[in-house]
């Protein structure tokens, strides 16, 4: 069973602090990652992908990926308290007839004024 | 939002009853997915679909059935329904790489 592991949190961090997201994958032969985020009551939504080891940037948002330790993690610059959500990880797989998407069971993060 | 609707929004129903909930798309999108979220389990795929008439099993794809007779409409049913099926249900389109995913709205199914 290929697994992809959050801690569930909630991770509470003030506002203007750097948050960290971080996420384990099980499956060495993993290719594909992503970060979705979800508001409460509402559906995820991507905003980062990344593919190869190193740092991803967009705007606030950094993504970095180990494929060695099986790891990757979202970096939030000057949290602010719209980050307030739950952040999904989640890992291509290719096995089976199509591959698909497998997610981890988030970690919320709460932003304080 | 990808052109992705879902039907219904919220519903109730009881223990036994059939039950059948609607995704539709307007982009022609070849993919699409029906996953139930849960507290404590996360995102988990039930049934996916790779075209018309082709759909596979997903990862908790027991008590529920899939249909895809035209590109834009791909539904769930659930047979008879039970208490363990309660959770929130969405439906996602992917791009054409099968990575990235975009969600519906979702469904909030009770039953009781």
């Amino acid at each position: 069973q290929k697994e992809v592991e959050q801690n569930s949190g909630p991770l509470s961090v003030p506002e203007g602090a750097i948050a960290s997201l971080n996420c384990t994958y099980s499956d060495r032969g993993s290719q594909s990652f992503f970060w979705y985020r979800q508001y409460s009551g509402k559906s995820p939504e991507l905003i980062m992908s990344i593919y190869s080891n190193g740092d991803k940037e967009d705007g606030r948002f950094t993504a970095q990926l180990n494929k060695a330790s099986q790891y990757v993690s979202l970096l939030i610059r000057d949290s602010q308290p719209s980050d307030s959500a739950t952040y999904l990880c989640a890992v291509m797989n290719y096995g089976g007839s199509q591959g698909n998407l497998i997610f981890g069971k988030g970690t919320k993060l709460s932003v304080k004024p | 939002d990808a052109g992705i609707t879902q039907s219904p929004r919220h519903k109730v129903t009881e223990t036994g009853t059939p039950v059948t909930l609607r995704c539709h798309q307007t982009e022609n999108h070849r993919y699409m997915y029906w996953y139930r979220q849960d507290p404590g389990h996360g995102l988990r795929l039930i049934h996916y679909s790779y075209g018309v008439k082709d759909t596979d099993k997903g990862e908790v794809s027991d008590g529920y059935s899939v249909s895809r007779s035209k590109t834009e409409d791909f539904l769930l049913t659930l047979e008879s329904a039970t208490s363990s099926q309660t959770s929130v249900y969405f439906c996602a389109i992917a791009t054409i790489d099968r990575e990235k995913l975009f969600f519906g709205s979702g469904t909030q199914l009770s039953v009781l």
